[in-house]
């Protein structure tokens, strides 16, 4: 079967710098995503990663392993905005999104 | 500003009833998702359209319908609504032709079956 697996809450201090894994193993790979989604709204796009390596964004950083089926999503000067979940989505060969159930980050002061 | 939006945001329902929850996307993107998000679970896929008047059945189409008379709209239906189904219900839209595919949501209709 496909799976997406990755941890269910972190927590960090505001000003800090995370990282939440995301490790997959889907039939086939056509790119991997990160959402972010506040509670009681929606998910919005982050980031988009199709091949080998980092993708850095302002304060967010994506990368992607495909030979270990395995990426994460660095936060840096971390803000209490940043308290939210956080989606990882494969869509596998037949262009299908394969979802994750999501990591869940709390920002102390 | 793109916008995908949801009738409702949280409805009560009974068992039996029908239910309606519709979608509309102002960005004239061809393809829309209807997606049910769980506790524990990730998003899953219900049904999604590429076009007006198309319809394909995702990962867990049974208990539901769809209908997308204009590119739009994109309705989810339930026909005889039952307590499994008290979920919180995510629209989505994108582009047919885009490199990364995109997905832009609604903010949910949270619907709860007595």
């Amino acid at each position: 079967g496909q799976n997406i697996d990755q941890p269910t809450e972190m927590t960090a201090t505001e000003g800090a710098i995370v990282q939440i894994n995301c490790t997959y193993q889907t039939s086939g790979f056509n790119g991997l995503f990160w959402y972010q989604q506040h509670a009681g709204e929606a998910p919005t796009f982050l980031s988009y990663n199709v091949l080998d390596g980092l993708e850095e964004k302002g304060r967010f950083s994506s990368f992607l392993s495909r030979s270990k089926g395995y990426s994460y999503l660095l936060l840096k000067e971390l803000q209490m905005k940043d308290s939210a979940s956080y989606l990882c989505a494969v869509k596998d060969s037949n262009y299908q999104l394969i979802w994750g159930a999501g990591t869940k980050l709390i920002i102390k002061p | 500003d793109v916008k995908v939006t949801q009738s409702s945001r949280y409805l009560v329902k009974r068992t039996g009833e029908k239910v309606f929850l519709e979608c509309v996307q102002d960005m004239d993107h061809e393809n829309m998702f209807w997606y049910r998000q769980d506790p524990g679970l990730g998003l899953r896929l219900i049904y999604f359209s590429y076009d007006v008047k198309m319809k394909e059945k995702g990962d867990i189409p049974e208990g539901y319908s769809v209908s997308r008379e204009k590119k739009e709209r994109f309705s989810l239906i339930l026909e005889s609504a039952s307590t499994n189904q008290t979920s919180m219900y995510l629209c989505a839209s994108s582009l047919a032709d885009t490199h990364t595919g995109e997905l832009f949501f609604g903010e949910g209709s949270r619907l709860t079956v007595l």
